[in-house]
């Protein structure tokens, strides 16, 4: 099955720097990779996702690449604010399989 | 749409109690999942549900614990006799082929 290891486990950085959580799979069939982001003492909530049929998709400052061939994605956002605080957890699975696979999830704490 | 329906939001138990826990899916889809989510472990993926049918419960810990999809629109999880360190926030998902997962804001359990 499906294998998603995600680094780093806890990221800090100062308003306004860049963040960037990295994933890679283990399942070269899975073509769909969504992320997905907790706030303290709520449900994860979709955030953004990509289609193995695209490098790269962009949601104002979200973005999240893919790289089939290694099989990893990463989330990259930037201008960071204190309200980007959260949990984030990148996941993967095969379309017409419903059984995703989460990461273990990476605590991001910005700094005011 | 009011989402994913997780029902009770906080249960406190004695340990030995049968806790049962709820949830109503998105109409229409046709996927449900439960994960069970600590510090330690992360979201742990129970059991899913396509069109009804338990798929994998390869993830449900021990026989103390069984779910149900008696229909499209209800799912339950049970614990039998419960235990403390079946403590967690237990969330329930649904999601369409092809599509993400829409979670519910999860059941607060402490078992005493």
């Amino acid at each position: 099955g499906e294998n998603v290891e995600q680094h780093p486990s806890t990221l800090s950085v100062q308003e306004g720097d860049s963040a960037v959580i990295k994933c890679t799979y283990s399942d070269s069939a899975s073509n769909y990779f969504p992320w997905y982001k907790q706030e303290l003492g709520k449900r994860p909530q979709l955030i953004i996702d990509i289609r193995s049929n695209v490098g790269e998709k962009k949601d104002q400052r979200i973005a999240v690449t893919l790289n089939k061939t290694a099989k990893h994605f990463s989330l990259h956002i930037t201008e960071t604010q204190p309200e980007d605080s959260a949990v984030y957890f990148c996941a993967a699975k095969l379309l017409i399989n419903n059984d995703m696979r989460f990461g273990a999830g990476t605590r991001l704490t910005v700094k005011p | 749409d009011a989402g994913v329906i997780q029902s009770p939001r906080h249960e406190v138990t004695e340990m030995g109690q049968e806790v049962t826990l709820r949830c109503k899916p998105i109409s229409g889809h046709n996927s449900l999942f439960w994960y069970r989510q600590t510090m330690m472990r992360g979201l742990e993926l129970l059991i899913y549900f396509n069109n009804n049918v338990p798929i994998d419960d390869s993830g449900m810990p021990e026989d103390r614990f069984s779910a149900k999809m008696p229909n499209a629109s209800f799912s339950t999880l049970k614990i039998q006799p419960s235990e403390p360190r079946d403590s967690a926030v237990y969330f329930c998902a649904s999601s369409y082929t092809g599509g993400g997962y829409t979670f519910g804001s999860g059941t607060r359990l402490t078992v005493v």
